[in-house]
């Protein structure tokens, strides 16, 4: 069984850019979480979506956004980018929206901001 | 605001010592819980979980946590540690409010088990 996949696996953008990152669940999970892991900061919370709905986002500015997709895969989207945006960006799917489900995660991608 | 706090952000064991790795969380709500773990090149993986029953819970490659609830804690133990057990490992919880939950993962800790 596939696990969750991301990309790309690394991407360089300049101050101001946007950038677009994508992730694709395990098959049959309907929930996509996504964190942001900025050195020395553990995993942030960013959004979570879940049947095509944005469920809950975390404390980051609104040029922090994203969708999911009919057949559940997701997109991140940073707006306006800046420096301290630099960080390994994560992806989980869980099964559905129960609390109690576990979350398996992808690979990641990093996002450098020149 | 919700936090998980991981008191250790660095430990250097050698095998067979026993490990012990903190996790408090500041929630008044209804939580579950959960450790993650790191190995070197790997994805994160669920070590264990906690929902309900029973606070002693045991994970995979015989780690276990014990939830106490009156002191916000869910520490992750186990007796004796091996060399691949380094590795980072992350506490996290989900905080339930209002039929939805976020989830607040802790800093992490680094584990380094000298062989």
């Amino acid at each position: 069984e596939a696990g969750v996949t991301q990309s790309p696996t690394h991407l360089i953008k300049t101050r101001g850019q946007q950038a677009t990152l994508r992730c694709s669940p395990i098959s049959g999970h309907t929930s996509v979480y996504w964190y942001q892991q900025a050195l020395g900061l553990g995993l942030q919370f960013l959004l979570w979506y879940d049947e095509g709905e944005e469920r809950n986002r975390g404390n980051f500015p609104p040029r922090f956004s994203g969708r999911q997709f009919p057949n559940y895969s997701s997109e991140l989207n940073v707006n306006a980018l800046e420096l301290e945006d630099s960080a390994l960006y994560l992806c989980a799917s869980s099964l559905d929206r129960a609390h109690y489900n576990e979350q398996f995660f992808g690979p990641g991608t990093r996002l450098t901001v020149l | 605001a919700q936090s998980v706090s991981q008191h250790n952000h660095h430990v250097i064991l050698s095998e067979a010592a026993s490990l012990e790795l903190g996790c408090n969380y500041s929630y008044g709500g209804t939580v579950n819980l959960f450790w993650y773990v790191q190995y070197p090149g790997q994805h994160l993986q669920l070590l264990l979980k906690y929902f309900s029953g029973d606070p002693l819970v045991k994970g995979i490659k015989g780690f276990e946590a014990e939830f106490i609830k009156s002191k916000f804690s869910f520490n992750l133990r186990k007796p004796s540690v091996q060399w691949s057990d380094t590795a980072e490992y992350f506490c996290a919880v989900n905080a339930l409010k209002g039929g939805g939950f976020k989830t607040i993962f802790g800093a992490g800790t680094r584990l380094f088990v000298k062989a």
